[in-house]
């Protein structure tokens, strides 16, 4: 299975500034079809994950263009250009290559 | 817009069975395959297996072989988990997912408690 792993583990952010997140996998997420299958997902407390980002660096629709994702086959950011008071909750990495999908361990967000 | 409507919250004794629904709307269920994934208190996300739009293929998670079974009727637009055996380690809120997990339903508590 493909170890998906996050950090940090929490970050706490001023209103208005920016805020990244890491993610590794354990193995390359680039398809032979070249896509890189790699998602990030905001989940608040009490709700459902709503996925941000697919294939590496796409924002799903709705999404604010304050969010974007990035990386290489391994490593793997979503930054966040200026943190809103709704932002806050668990960021979720999770690829999609291949079954079984694997998910990291998650990077919570706080406002300072 | 795209909906995945979950069925409500379980409580089961440890040894039981659990069978959760999800109802698609919005878009052409049969077209898609359809994940389950669950999240423990407090803890991450945890892949159980996926069925083709079919409903004739199923893949499950090594962790939960022999124990889950994933269904779908076509005609009423829902998808099925059934979960034996349960502990308290199953205690957990399940999720439907759409195909490339880009929707995902509203979530059921599953609680498994003597």
């Amino acid at each position: 299975d493909i170890v998906m792993t996050q950090s940090p583990l929490s970050v706490s952010v001023t209103l208005g500034q920016p805020a990244s997140f890491s993610c590794r996998s354990s193995q390359s997420l680039v398809s032979s079809d070249g896509n890189t299958y790699l998602n990030w997902f905001h989940q608040r407390p009490g709700q459902s994950p709503r996925r941000l980002i697919y294939k590496l660096s796409n924002r799903d629709s709705g999404v604010p263009d304050r969010f974007s994702g990035s990386g290489s086959g391994t490593d793997f950011t979503l930054k966040i250009s200026g943190v809103e008071a709704n932002d806050v909750g668990v960021y979720y990495c999770a690829q999609d290559k291949g079954w079984p999908y694997t998910f990291g361990q998650g990077t919570k967000l706080e406002i300072k | 817009q795209v909906q995945l409507a979950q069925s409500g919250t379980e409580v089961k004794k440890p040894g039981a069975s659990v069978k959760i629904s999800c109802q698609a709307s919005g878009y052409t269920f049969s077209n898609y395959y359809m994940h389950w994934v669950r999240q423990a208190p407090g803890q991450g996300f945890e892949w159980m297996g996926v069925i083709n739009p079919g409903g004739y293929s199923t893949t499950y998670a090594q962790k939960f072989q022999g124990r889950v079974t994933i269904t779908r009727d076509t005609s009423t637009r829902t998808l099925y988990v059934e979960l034996s055996s349960l502990t308290s380690e199953d205690t957990a809120m399940y999720y439907c997912a759409r195909d490339n997990i880009d929707y995902w339903g509203q979530g059921t508590l599953v609680t498994v408690s003597s």
